[in-house]
């Protein structure tokens, strides 16, 4: 079974700082891995799906990285904003159609 | 497109009470998926379907609860009786089949679930 860790549990932050979030899986036997954000009261939304053949994915100030083998992926945040404030879920996809969800990072950026 | 829907929003029941939940999925996704949000568990998945079909039923609880989808735009949640331990938040969740390697699933906004 799936086990999905996340560290660290919360972080608050300064506005402007470069951020880590990082993430570790069991079973390494994954087809891709996703990175949710979850706002307070709302659903997930998806911010990045890196396949298993990639080693990372960028969106704008967003990075993440996958590290396969070691069942690794970090996400990388450039210049926090406020607005960046939520919590980050780390999903690693094992072809099943059930997801294992991460207890996730949640992130406070002060202004 | 609207997204996926979930209502109601927020949902306050006694204890024994029937509780009942909806989702409409985005149009022309296939696969819908129900899921249960705690403190103490996280996310977790209870059912989905595939085609209006379900599949995967392995992640709800109890008989108390059961899902239907009698069509591919439509689909319920119910809990019957409600017990306090019911209290999460349930997200409603689409995919279409672009194959598992890829597809993405979109998020509901959720039904906060309180039983006193």
């Amino acid at each position: 079974k799936q086990e999905v860790t996340q560290i660290p549990a919360a972080l608050s932050v300064p506005e402007g700082e470069n951020l880590v979030l990082n993430c570790s899986f069991t079973d390494s036997a994954i087809y891709n891995l996703q990175w949710f954000r979850q706002d307070p009261g709302k659903g997930l939304t998806s911010l990045l799906l890196i396949q298993s053949s990639q080693r990372e994915q960028t969106s704008g100030r967003l990075n993440a990285s996958l590290d396969k083998s070691s069942g690794r992926s970090t996400l990388y945040i450039a210049a926090s904003q406020p607005g960046d404030s939520a919590t980050y879920l780390c999903v690693p996809n094992t072809g099943r159609r059930a997801l294992t969800f991460g207890s996730g990072t949640r992130l406070q950026v002060q202004p | 497109d609207a997204g996926v829907i979930q209502s109601p929003r927020h949902e306050v029941t006694e204890m024994g009470q029937e509780v009942t939940l909806r989702c409409k999925p985005i149009s022309g996704h296939d696969y819908l998926f129900w899921y249960r949000q705690t403190m103490m568990r996280g996310l977790e998945l209870l059912i989905y379907f595939n085609n209006n079909v379900p599949i995967d039923d392995s992640g709800m609880p109890e008989d108390r609860f059961s899902a239907k989808m009698p069509n591919a735009s439509f689909s319920t949640l119910k809990i019957q009786p409600s017990e306090p331990r019911d209290s999460a938040v349930y997200f409603c969740a689409s995919s279409h089949s672009g194959g598992v390697t890829t597809d993405t699933q979109y998020f509901g906004p959720g039904t906060r679930l309180t039983v006193l």
